[in-house]
């Protein structure tokens, strides 16, 4: 079946330890997505990517890394930086430059 | 991107259409109108999505105005498995644009 998996569901790490959400996806989309939700808070927007090899900063960039060098994959870290790095992170994916684009069940990180 | 506001929640009773609305009223000629929803603890979903014509599918149907400066989306039906917070983008589909969300409506149906 087609579709974008995130994996582990559930996350914990220690402070000041770097960690990597995985998302993979054989919809065979161009773009794909990092977003981080807080409780009772809307989607914001971490990276983006509409190519393989190429990613751009989303409006909380700052603390995360992500890379694109294949197109099913784009794995989001997030790195010792990050101040309050707890959260809900769903990755998404869509054709080209549409807006229908499907999500993952996310990945809750808990940083202890 | 143009700007969208959305009533923070909405109640429904089961079995009644829902209908939700969006303003957009900064919303330029080729910009769509996307609407996504997202049950609690899982990714949303996306919904519908429209320019200037309404739109219907298995889901929901979506109205644009004439003017292009507010929509809504109507669940003709709803149950209580359409409780969700519910979003509604305005995206222009040009490469760099990046899917940004909102606060969005908690709609709320209740038997």
């Amino acid at each position: 079946d087609g579709g974008i998996t995130q994996s582990p569901k559930y996350l914990f790490r220690k402070e000041g330890q770097n960690v990597t959400l995985s998302c993979e996806q054989n919809l065979n989309h161009d773009a794909m997505y990092w977003y981080r939700q807080d409780p009772g808070q809307g989607l914001r927007l971490i990276y983006y990517s509409q190519i393989v090899n190429d990613f751009q900063k989303g409006d909380i960039a700052e603390g995360y890394s992500v890379s694109r060098e294949k197109k099913e994959s784009f794995p989001l870290t997030v790195t010792s930086a990050q101040k309050n790095p707890t959260a809900f992170y769903l990755c998404a994916s869509s054709i080209g430059l549409s807006a229908e684009a499907f999500f993952g069940q996310g990945t809750r990180l808990t940083v202890v | 991107d143009a700007k969208t506001t959305q009533p923070p929640s909405m109640d429904c009773a089961e079995g009644r259409a829902a209908n939700l609305p969006c303003n957009h009223s900064t919303i330029s000629g080729n910009e769509y109108v996307y609407w996504y929803r997202q049950i609690h603890s899982q990714g949303p979903q996306y919904i519908i999505h429209g320019l200037k014509n309404n739109e219907t599918n298995e889901m929901a149907s979506l109205i644009i105005t004439e003017d292009r400066k507010s929509s809504t989306l109507i669940l003709p039906h709803a149950t209580l498995r359409d409780t969700a917070v519910y979003y509604c983008i305005a995206f222009h589909m040009e490469y760099g644009n990046k899917l940004v969300f909102g606060a969005g409506t908690i709609l709320r149906v209740k038997s």
